[in-house]
């Protein structure tokens, strides 16, 4: 079975600072999807980037990088010029290609923004 | 606005009580997924419907019960409700199916509180 580990409960970084959250992933399949989601304080849950991993190119999304290491099962997420708006919790997140679609979600890490 | 709809937004009930919660999926999003998430925790897999037919079960308890209509739109049943039910209740809907990448969106939520 496929797990998703967030190692890290909370991170903190300065403001205009570039921020590093990691994921890692457990799974047999050769292809599948990873995803990051981030939680605001408004609870609402927002897709920040996607990756097919058959793609070796990493996604990229404005000031959101994601560096996707397929042999290492890592997909961390760089936040770069970290703005006071990023404070959130965010999720990494996996879905095979096939079978029953059914997302696996990490843990979340709790990302906060000093001013 | 992610296309996902939910209601009612809040929701205050007894113990003891029957309620249930309503999710409108994407327009052309033929899976809905519910999730349930407690104060300052993860997301907790419900279940998943499929153009109308269950695909996957999480962590659903016997209480609880879902079902997808025809029109795609989902009910999520929740029974004989306990204190430890009040909790945020997500629905999200996607695309996925067999080669198609298929990321979720999330409706804003269902704010459950039990008395």
């Amino acid at each position: 079975a496929q797990t998703v580990t967030q190692s890290q409960p909370e991170m903190s970084v300065q403001e205009a600072e570039t921020v590093t959250l990691s994921c890692t992933y457990d799974t047999s399949e050769s292809d599948y999807y990873l995803f990051w989601y981030k939680q605001p304080p408004s609870r609402q849950m927002i897709l920040v980037i996607r990756q097919e991993a058959y793609k070796q190119q990493n996604a990229t999304e404005n000031r959101f990088s994601v560096n996707f290491q397929k042999a290492a099962k890592s997909f961390s997420l760089k936040i770069s010029d970290s703005q006071l708006g990023d404070a959130a919790m965010y999720f990494c997140a996996y879905r095979s290609p096939s079978g029953t679609y059914k997302y696996i979600f990490g843990t979340g890490t709790r990302l906060k923004v000093l001013a | 606005d992610s296309g996902v709809t939910q209601t009612p937004k809040h929701l205050i009930t007894a113990t003891g009580q029957r309620v249930t919660l309503r999710c409108s999926p994407r327009s052309g999003d033929l899976s809905v997924y519910w999730y349930q998430q407690s104060l300052d925790q993860g997301l907790q897999f419900l279940i998943q419907y499929y153009n109308g037919e269950e695909r996957a079960k999480g962590n659903i308890l016997e209480r609880f019960s879902a079902q997808q209509f025809p029109d795609l739109h989902s009910e999520l049943n929740l029974s004989s409700l306990e204190l430890g039910d009040s909790a945020l209740y997500f629905c999200a809907s996607s695309v996925a199916s067999q080669g198609l990448m298929g990321e979720q969106y999330f409706g804003p939520g269902t704010r459950l509180t039990v008395t």
